[in-house]
């Protein structure tokens, strides 16, 4: 079934320190793979996404990886400031029997420690 | 200057009452979305719609009905609320029919629904 998953519901950073959130899919017929951040009171945010047919891909201070062979996606945030304190979301772009969507894994909330 | 914005934020309702949520973008895009968060922070899509024509429709009840006057505007009107309709729902949308590559979803802040 459709499932866009995350291996941790919650991760403590250093600020300074890199932060490195994961996320495993299970269409292996999505072609494209989203990060999308959320703030407190706020929608979800588009921070880069990466095709499938690329293993990586870098932003100002995020990068993001893809691997295909065992369906895992993560997040890299470089220096990771008090601003980024947020819940961050992996979504695919599911498509399967003509059914084209983009889904949402379940979220990893990004706690930053002074 | 908002590009993609709902009203209203909150919205406080008993048990059924049918409600109505707006949501509007200036960003020119032509496809249209609502998505569902619930208390786990789980976003799933419901509808979209393309310039005015719905392309998806998931699995929700029938209560729940958007309407596109324009492909600026989504609405979302729900009818005979109930309890487990309680969310946040959000409205994005994107320039491609599927948000793509350099297509991507932009969401407003959500309308938080709660049914007493």
């Amino acid at each position: 079934g459709e499932s866009v998953g995350l291996h941790l519901p919650t991760l403590s950073v250093q600020e300074g320190d890199n932060s490195i959130i994961n996320c495993a899919y299970s269409n292996s017929a999505s072609d494209y793979f989203i990060w999308y951040k959320q703030e407190s009171g706020k929608g979800p945010q588009f921070i880069i996404d990466i095709r499938s047919n690329m293993d990586k891909r870098q932003g100002q201070r995020v990068t993001v990886l893809l691997n295909k062979t065992v369906k895992h996606l993560s997040l890299q945030i470089a220096a990771t400031q008090p601003g980024d304190s947020a819940v961050y979301f992996c979504a695919e772009n599911w498509s399967q029997n003509r059914d084209d969507k983009i889904i949402f894994g379940k979220g990893t909330r990004l706690h930053i420690l002074p | 200057d908002t590009a993609v914005s709902q009203t209203p934020k909150y919205l406080v309702t008993q048990m059924g009452n049918d409600k109505s949520i707006k949501c509007e973008q200036n960003l020119g895009h032509d496809t249209m979305y609502w998505y569902k968060q619930d208390s786990k922070k789980f976003l799933k899509i419901m509808f979209s719609y393309n310039n005015k024509e719905l392309i998806i429709n998931e699995t929700v009840p029938n209560r729940f009905s958007p309407k596109s006057p324009d492909k600026a505007h989504l609405n979302l009107h729900i009818n005979s609320l109930e309890l487990g309709d309680s969310a946040v729902y959000f409205c994005a949308s994107s320039q491609e029919p599927i948000s793509s590559y350099n297509s991507p979803l932009h969401f407003g802040n959500g309308t938080r629904l709660t049914v007493t």
